[in-house]
């Protein structure tokens, strides 16, 4: 069955480091691919996504690029905030489902 | 639009108590779909309603669990005779018909069986 993996957290950076959360994914078919964070207390929002090989989203400063050879789509910012501290899931969809499948999450923590 | 609404945020319940949990979504969203998120775990699937009818389930979904839309509006989510491994948050998300892969989640609600 489809799958997502992501890197284990949490991740702990300084303000304005470069992000990098890796995420891989195993699918039977040609899957769409998300990035979703939830703040403290609140519910799982939507970042960015991309719908075919090579495709990149972007949001917010943070990009991904869907790369079906490696069957990736890690998730990276080029200078975090402290606002930035939240857990971010990577997640797919494959094309004849409306269902996603989400990885574990991984919790990112930035100090001042 | 106020997003979607979880009803409670928070639940502590003794084991074999039922319990009911209520989700309104986005007012013009057609599908409602239900999840539960365990620590350290990403959501996953329970079910799914298009409008009042529910049109995927979950095999997580055992026969203690039921789900309704009554009126294609809100939601419950019920569980009967809880047990301790029911200890989850209860995620809520919904979906409009032309942007079926954006889902748009509430903030859930714990629920802890003591």
């Amino acid at each position: 069955g489809d799958s997502v993996t992501q890197m284990e957290g949490p991740v702990t950076l300084s303000e304005e480091a470069f992000l990098t959360i890796n995420c891989t994914y195993t699918a039977t078919g040609y899957p769409s691919l998300f990035w979703y964070v939830q703040y403290p207390g609140e519910g799982l929002q939507l970042l960015l996504k991309a719908t075919k090989a090579d495709d990149k989203g972007s949001n917010k400063g943070f990009e991904a690029t869907y790369r079906k050879e490696t069957t990736s789509f890690h998730l990276e910012k080029g200078s975090v905030q402290v606002s930035d501290s939240a857990v971010y899931f990577c997640a797919l969809r494959e094309i004849s489902s409306y269902i996603p499948t989400f990885g574990r999450g991984t919790s990112l923590i930035v100090h001042p | 639009d106020t997003g979607v609404s979880q009803d409670p945020r928070h639940k502590i319940t003794k084991r074999g108590q039922n319990v009911t949990f209520r989700c309104d979504p986005i007012s013009e969203h057609n599908r409602l779909y239900w999840y539960r998120q365990t620590l350290g775990q990403g959501p996953e699937f329970l079910t799914y309603f298009q409008n009042e009818a529910q049109l995927e389930k979950s095999r997580l979904l055992s026969d203690r669990f039921s789900a309704e839309r009554p009126k294609g509006s809100f939601s419950t989510l019920e569980i009967q005779r809880t047990e301790q491994g029911d200890s989850a948050m209860y995620l809520c998300a919904s979906s409009h018909r032309d942007t079926y892969y954006e889902q748009y989640f509430g903030p859930g609600t714990r629920l802890t069986v003591t």
